[in-house]
């Protein structure tokens, strides 16, 4: 079963405007973390926001916050003010428990218009 | 500055030429391990390594092999590389204390024809 999924393949924004992209998450484990990244054209994973399991509040990180619904097991991640270097694939992926890997969803590619 | 350090960026080989990709990293982290990404697949992990000499498979490590020597160093091999290894590459370390600290290479973008 996939443990992240990202249902969005491609969204497009208008510059300024909000954009949230979808995450949900499949694990039995009580501690999680869950990760975004941005990949721009040039191919480096850039680390945007993190968000453990246990955290009561909502991580955010400047224009980025992460929505955590943990009953509805989704971590969606709001880009607020979008620019046009907000163009790239977001990866939404989860650490569980004692294990060091990431499971990453398939990604989403945001363009912003101007 | 910490990094981790992929060489080469982009490689075009021919199947069945051995080659390797190596991944160096100066933040003395214990953990590191190395992920393929596909379109519509996103990245899947291939190897890992916990320690020096330690090692152990990923998801998706068939026609691959690592090694753990030194705890900077964590060169990817593909003994014999296939049309269908075509993808981009990335290694990533993480210490063991910070559940979050992950740092990616820059990635490796192999063609194989």
């Amino acid at each position: 079963a996939q443990k992240i999924t990202q249902t969005q393949p491609g969204m497009f924004v208008q510059e300024k405007e909000a954009v949230t992209l979808d995450c949900t998450y499949d694990t039995s484990d009580q501690s999680y973390g869950l990760f975004w990244y941005k990949q721009p054209s040039s191919g480096e994973m850039i680390f945007l926001i993190y968000q453990g399991s246990y955290d009561e509040q909502n991580a955010t990180e400047g224009r980025y916050s992460l929505n955590f619904q943990k009953a509805r097991k989704s971590a969606n991640l709001v880009i607020s003010a979008s620019q046009l270097g907000d163009s790239a694939m977001y990866f939404c992926a989860m650490r569980e428990g004692d294990d060091y890997k990431l499971s990453f969803g398939a990604g989403t590619t945001v363009t912003v218009r101007a | 500055e910490a990094q981790v350090t992929q060489n080469p960026r982009y490689l075009i080989t021919v199947t069945g030429k051995k080659l390797t990709v190596t991944c160096s990293q100066n933040m003395n982290h214990e953990y590191m391990s190395w992920y393929r990404q596909d379109p519509g697949l996103g990245l899947r992990q291939i190897y890992y390594s916990m320690n020096v000499e330690v090692t152990d498979k990923g998801d998706v490590p068939e026609g691959y092999k690592v090694s753990r020597k030194e705890k900077r160093n964590f060169p990817l091999i593909l003994e014999s590389p296939s049309p269908n290894q075509t993808s981009l590459y990335f290694c990533a370390s993480r210490e063991t204390r910070r559940h979050y600290g992950y740092t990616f290479g820059s990635g490796t973008r192999l063609t194989v024809v």
